[in-house]
């Protein structure tokens, strides 16, 4: 059973235009929240997180939104450039940090020059 | 900073063949280790962890083993591939907080 979800495989989207990614989690525990990058060949790298007591946090151009009661976080490319082509994980702790992070599948974002 | 170190970069091993992967971190001590794949369609998917030398959590049961024999040394192994053992391995590490610094990867191709 898939605790962290990214129900989008893949997302085409225009140089200069919104990139929103998005993923939902099933476990309530989970309240700590991050985005990786990754390109092809190399190691994920970090992006951004979001503690659950917060809603939005925003780093330049990125910016990550939670909705708790959802169970909902979606990450905001703005505005996309092409060097952002790459696959997005979104994966998810527990307050601990003790316990390994969970996971999505990814979502590849190819952004169009 | 930490840093992971991990080789090789890429690897093809003929079905039946034993695998050893290693991992070596620098820049903390006591590290969280991991050791994930990301295979086609499966996204990145936990295989083992380790909590401190000799400690190892095992998520999916496969013919894959883990091994911490020092405090920052961290290898995967297998005495006998099986072409599903094709991916992508990477190894990552933690210092009890939420991130993970992760390594460059291994492809791993079972022919």
């Amino acid at each position: 059973d898939q605790q962290v979800k990214q129900n989008s495989p893949s997302l085409s989207v225009q140089e200069g235009r919104i990139s929103i990614l998005n993923c939902d989690y099933t476990n309530s525990m989970f309240d700590y929240f991050l985005w990786y990058k990754k390109y092809p060949a190399e190691g994920p790298t970090f992006l951004i997180s979001i503690s659950s007591i917060k809603d939005k946090n925003e780093d330049g151009r990125f910016t990550v939104f939670l909705n708790k009661s959802a169970k909902h976080l979606s990450l905001h490319i703005v505005p996309s450039q092409p060097g952002d082509s790459a696959v997005y994980f979104c994966a998810a702790s527990e307050a601990s940090g003790n316990t390994p992070l969970v996971f999505g599948k990814g979502t590849r974002l190819s952004v169009i020059a | 900073s930490q840093t992971i170190h991990q080789w090789p970069a890429t690897l093809v091993q003929p079905v039946g063949s034993p695998l050893s992967l290693e991992c070596t971190v620098e820049g903390t001590s006591n590290p969280n280790l991991y050791w994930y794949r990301q295979a086609a369609g499966r996204g990145l998917q936990l295989l083992f962890y380790s909590v401190g030398i000799g400690q190892i959590s095992s998520e999916v049961p496969q013919n894959l083993s883990a091994s911490r024999p020092q405090d920052r040394q961290f290898i995967l192994s297998s005495k006998k591939l099986l072409l599903s053992d094709s991916g992508f391995y990477l190894c990552a590490c933690s210092t009890g907080g939420h991130g993970y610094t992760f390594g460059s990867g291994t492809r791993l191709t079972v022919v």
